[in-house]
């Protein structure tokens, strides 16, 4: 099965500094990858839509300056917080879309990055 | 406004009996959906999905239903085993599934031995 990859699994960082999350897609390429985060006992929200050689899609209310994203290869996109602060602690999940040829909608998940800013 | 609604936060059923979690959709546009299962501390995987042309799909122990009048579906479980203990998405997709996926608020079943 296809396997999503994110790393690192958790982090602790200091306000006012930058983290840096990366997702891979392990056994198939994906040209689109998504970027989603989680408080706790709330949905999965759509954060962006990250296109590898263009960029990323950011849903309203994102602040596309303070999360930087890049999908620079075909099985690698990267979410860098910037100048975090601590209420951006949460659980950031990426996922990715498989090929169309698998005839599937249905995307992959990684494991998710807990984030806590102190 | 949330487009993708699981009203039940959270659900508890004895192992062997059926597990029903239920969702509900406000978006007239939505044609494909997912449930997702989730641990803490963990991403999503995928269980199973159905397309609007459908009613009804099967895969194993698990069968989503789907009512487009209704804009309501469900996922029923059975027989329910400790290990589904786990909180359960509701996700609703346009375009046959290639557009962005909405997910619901999640449910969390619980499974007592």
């Amino acid at each position: 099965g296809a396997v999503v990859s994110q790393h690192p699994s958790w982090v602790i960082c200091k306000s006012g500094t930058s983290v840096k999350i990366e997702c891979r897609s392990l056994d198939f390429q994906a040209t689109t990858m998504f970027w989603y985060r989680q408080f706790p006992k709330q949905s999965l929200m759509l954060m962006a839509t990250s296109n590898e050689g263009s960029k990323a899609t950011y849903e309203q209310g994102v602040e596309k300056d303070k999360f930087l994203i890049n999908h620079a290869s075909l099985t690698l996109s990267t979410l860098t917080v910037t100048s975090a602060h601590p209420e951006d602690s949460s659980f950031y999940i990426c996922s990715a879309d498989p090929p169309r040829r698998w005839s599937s909608y249905e995307q992959y998940f990684g494991p998710g990055t807990r984030l806590t800013v102190t | 406004d949330q487009q993708v609604k699981q009203n039940s936060p959270s659900l508890s059923v004895q192992e062997g009996r059926i597990s029903i979690l239920n969702c509900d959709y406000t978006n007239s546009m939505f044609d494909y959906f997912l449930w997702y299962k989730k641990y803490p501390a963990e991403g999503p995987t995928f269980l199973i999905s159905i397309s609007s042309i459908k009613d009804k799909n099967e895969d194993g122990r698990f069968t989503v239903f789907l009512n487009k009048s209704a804009k309501h579906l469900s996922l029923h479980i059975v027989p329910s085993q400790p290990g589904d203990s786990a909180v359960y998405f509701c996700a609703a997709s346009a375009q046959g599934g290639s557009e962005k996926l909405v997910f619901g608020k999640g449910t969390k079943l619980t499974v007592n031995p």
